[in-house]
């Protein structure tokens, strides 16, 4: 089945510690983006990748960071510089042959928590 | 000024009823609109897509855009309490690289 998977979907991170969210896909989709998901705040851009080795900032890249070396995977770090990453992280791909008519396609979510 | 607004309710139909839920967006040159379903504690379901003025209809919903008022909408007709979920409305941006989205309205359907 094509989707979009990402893992693990729960997660918990010590206070200090680097946690990396996995998401792959199997799509054959260019565009790849990581949201940040808080009550009552709908959907931040983290950051987004439209070719493999190349990703752009979102609203709210302090304290993250990703890599595209696989057009399939695009994971994300949440670094200990990032002082309160508590959320719902969602990654979603796109097609960019469709161009700006692209749906963007979810994977199930990571909750992580600070314990 | 927020890319994408909309209420955030919570907004409450009894079954069967015609639900409305509204989207307003500040970029003019955007070019795509979609609204997504999400369940609570799951991530969001693409429902609908729309690309140009006027209504796009697909089974119970149908999706209205109005480029000159910059308004998109959702009508939901003879909701049902699966409805039940948080809307989120989404634009691309005129460049086609990013993905904006409201901040949701939360529907209850009412048996």
């Amino acid at each position: 089945d094509g989707g979009i998977t990402q893992s693990p979907k729960y997660l918990f991170r010590k206070e200090g510690q680097n946690v990396t969210l996995s998401c792959e896909q199997n799509l054959n989709h260019d565009a790849m983006y990581w949201y940040r998901q808080d009550p009552g705040q709908g959907l931040r851009l983290i950051y987004y990748s439209q070719i493999v080795n190349d990703f752009q900032k979102g609203d709210i890249a302090e304290g993250y960071s990703v890599s595209r070396e696989k057009k399939e995977s695009f994971p994300l770090t949440v670094t200990s510089a990032q002082k309160n990453p508590t959320a719902f992280y969602l990654c979603a791909s796109s097609s960019r042959d469709r161009g700006n008519s692209a749906e963007a396609f979810f994977g199930q979510g990571t909750r992580l928590t600070v314990v | 000024q927020k890319e994408v607004e909309q209420n955030s309710g919570p907004l409450s139909v009894p079954e069967g009823a015609i639900a409305s839920l509204n989207c307003t967006y500040s970029d003019r040159g955007s070019q795509s609109f979609f609204w997504y379903r999400q369940y609570s504690g799951k991530s969001p379901e693409l429902i609908m897509s729309i690309y140009s003025n006027g209504d796009k209809e697909d089974g119970r919903f149908t999706a209205q855009l109005n480029k000159a008022s910059q308004y998109v909408s959702l009508l939901i007709r003879d909701s049902q309490p699966s409805d039940s979920a948080t809307y989120l409305c989404a634009v691309n941006g005129k460049n086609g690289n990013q993905f904006y989205f409201g901040t949701g309205t939360s529907l209850t359907v009412i048996p």
